[in-house]
């Protein structure tokens, strides 16, 4: 099956700093997203980004289907951006997403 | 107006037991899917349903038994309850396929003492 890496396994940042956030993975998908989970659980849905970039304040992230990676840039920190950010894959022509094992941040005021 | 709601919240227990969450999604997805969060953090998918028929079954024990009576709703029963079974278990949709967005519930924490 797919596997999907991301990098680093965590990071701690003082507040106002950048940070980009890999995910790898082995095989052609349909599909990636990116996931916030806070510090209560919720798993928020960042982006929705098979190919190409997007943006949405400061967050914003890159996919490169054919090289099997996608980035995910945060700029000007704040402590509210900590938690785990996991990238999800879909397998082509299943109903299967697959999660990276996740990059746990913590940023300081 | 919540998207995607389960229930309960938090669920504690005696190993043996069986217990029950219940999920409803209101977004009008066809696909419904359960994943299990472990101490981890890492996310495993557990079962997908689309239009009340199950696509995926992730190698779960047979004590965890899904059910949809309808697209909207997706419910996980346990049996037997395990030490090892506790975990964070989120139910999420889909509107079709895996060329979709998901969208995810708050959780149930479950702990199996």
């Amino acid at each position: 099956g797919i596997q999907v890496e991301q990098s680093p396994p965590d990071l701690i940042l003082q507040e106002g700093a950048n940070s980009t956030l890999r995910c790898n993975f082995s095989d052609s998908v349909n599909n990636l997203q990116w996931f916030h989970q806070n510090p209560w659980g919720q798993l928020i849905n960042l982006f929705y980004i098979p190919s190409g970039t997007k943006q949405n304040g400061r967050l914003s992230a890159t996919t490169v289907a054919t090289e099997r990676y996608s980035l995910l840039y945060i700029s000007s920190s704040q402590t509210t951006d900590s938690g785990v950010y996991f990238c999800a894959v879909g397998d082509s022509g299943t109903y299967k997403y697959i999660f990276g094992t996740g990059t746990r941040l913590k940023v300081l005021a | 107006d919540t998207a995607v709601s389960q229930t309960p919240k938090y669920l504690v227990t005696q190993m043996g037991n069986d217990k029950s969450i219940k999920c409803e999604q209101n977004l009008g997805h066809d696909t419904m899917y359960w994943y299990k969060q472990d101490s981890k953090k890492f996310l495993k998918i557990m079962f997908s349903y689309n239009n009340k028929e199950l696509i995926i079954n992730e190698t779960v024990p047979n004590r965890f038994s899904p059910k949809s009576p309808d697209k909207a709703h997706l419910n996980l029963h346990i049996n037997s309850l395990e030490l090892g079974d506790s975990a964070v278990y989120f139910c999420a949709s889909s509107p079709f396929n895996t060329n979709e967005k998901l969208f995810f519930g708050s959780g149930t924490q479950l702990s199996v003492l």
